[in-house]
This record gives structure tokens, C-alpha cells and sequence, in this order.
């Protein structure tokens, strides 16, 4: 079954870069991978997703390794708002299924 | 407008209790979900619907019962739930086409509380 694998929690300095880690061995070559985040008390809210190529957008960027097992979202300044949990998703080819990893808390110190 | 509605942010009900949860959005999506998150897990997907019509459901118990009575409404009927059940439940939206990447919009959640 597709999986996800992401550590419980990161910390980072405001202003500085953070990259967040996520495994995904059991991925199926046509499954895109999808990074959401959830600030308190709201619901998740889109980051950023891809394939096979690395990915830029206002928010973040996305590093996939080139055998797809793994992927690395990366803040480039992080602020005090970016403090949230982030899922790394796989979004299963031909389904409407996301598959959530455990998530990462990520914690910004000002 | 990128917002889906749920409503109500909050809701305490007995286990005799039957209530429903309502999700609405205006961005013309045609597949809708409901999730279901306990305290500091991942949510974990109980339905989808498709042009109004259920196209997954992931082994839910009957007393939870999902209705899509038009393209920007979806809910959840609730009725002799358990304690356990208690947790935060998301509703999002999606376009359906193969080419879009099924992007998901979530709203905020109702905390439900059962007692």
C-alpha cells in the first residue's frame, strides 16, 4: 500500500530556510506527490505539488529525487506563520484518494 | 472564491442525538469528500462523491450517512454515535477532470463532540 514518511516534528529559525523531509519507497509511477499544510483550527491549505521534475511556486519549492522514493519541501524564509503541520500526500493515480502521511510539526522560533 | 463553508464550527450532541454537518462551496467543483481527523492524526477519508453520486466509501459505519443534493452541497447525517466518534470533520472540493490534478480545497471543520 502507499505510504508516507515524514518526521514528528522540525525546528527552524524565522528567516531562515527549512527543509522537510518525506519518504514515499512505495510510489507508483504515475502518483503525484501533494504538500499541504495545517495552521490551528483551520482545515488543510495546498502548498505545492509534482512528478518526477522539481517545482517552484509563491510559496515553496518542491526537490523530488530522481527514483521519486523521496522528496523534500523546502521554505525558503520561513516565518512565524509557516508554523503548522505538513502532510506530504501521495495523490493516487486514477482516484480521487489522497494518502496522508503522518505529518510534520513544524515549529518557527522568532 | 476559494472557500468551502462547513457549518457548524461546533457541535455537542448524546449518542441518541441525530444531527447533520453541512459543507458548501461556490467554485463549481464536482467531487466532494468528507474526512474524519482525530486530535493530532492525519485526516483519514470516509467519502467522495462525483457529479452528486457516491464514488467511494471507505468502510464507514451506517451511522454516519453522507447526502450530495446538489453540485455545491454536501452532508453528513449523523445519527446514534459513539463517543469515540468524536473528532474534527473536513469536508473539500475538487474539479473531476483527468487533466486537472484534483487539487483539494478544504474547509475549516466542524469539531464534533459526542457525549
Amino acid at each position: 500500500d502507499a505510504k508516507t514518511t515524514q518526521p514528528n516534528s522540525m525546528e527552524s529559525n524565522e528567516e531562515e530556510p527549512v527543509h522537510l523531509p518525506c519518504n514515499h519507497s512505495t510510489i507508483s509511477g504515475t502518483d503525484y506527490i501533494h504538500w499541504y499544510r495545517q495552521l490551528p483550527s483551520q482545515g488543510p491549505e495546498y502548498v505545492i505539488h509534482g512528478l518526477t521534475s522539481n517545482v517552484n511556486n509563491r510559496m515553496a519549492s518542491l526537490a523530488i529525487a530522481e527514483d521519486r522514493k523521496s522528496s523534500t519541501l523546502i521554505l525558503h524564509r520561513a516565518t512565524l506563520r509557516d508554523a503548522a503541520v505538513y502532510y506530504c500526500i501521495l495523490r493516487l493515480s486514477g482516484t480521487y484518494k489522497y494518502i496522508f502521511g503522518t505529518g510534520t510539526r513544524l515549529k518557527v522560533l522568532a | 472564491d476559494t472557500e468551502v463553508t462547513q457549518t457548524p464550527k461546533h457541535l455537542v450532541m448524546g449518542m441518541t442525538n441525530k444531527k447533520s454537518l453541512k459543507c458548501e462551496q461556490h467554485m463549481g467543483h464536482r467531487a466532494m469528500y468528507w474526512y474524519k481527523q482525530k486530535a493530532k492524526k492525519p485526516p483519514e477519508l470516509m467519502f467522495v462523491y462525483s457529479y452528486e453520486k457516491l464514488s467511494i466509501n471507505e468502510s464507514v459505519p451506517s451511522r454516519f450517512s453522507p447526502e450530495c443534493p446538489n453540485s455545491s452541497l454536501l452532508n453528513l447525517h449523523l445519527h446514534a454515535l459513539q463517543p469515540e466518534d468524536s473528532a474534527l470533520y473536513l469536508c473539500a472540493s475538487s474539479q473531476v477532470s483527468r487533466q486537472a490534478l484534483n487539487i483539494q480545497y478544504f474547509g475549516a471543520g466542524t469539531r464534533l463532540s459526542v457525549l
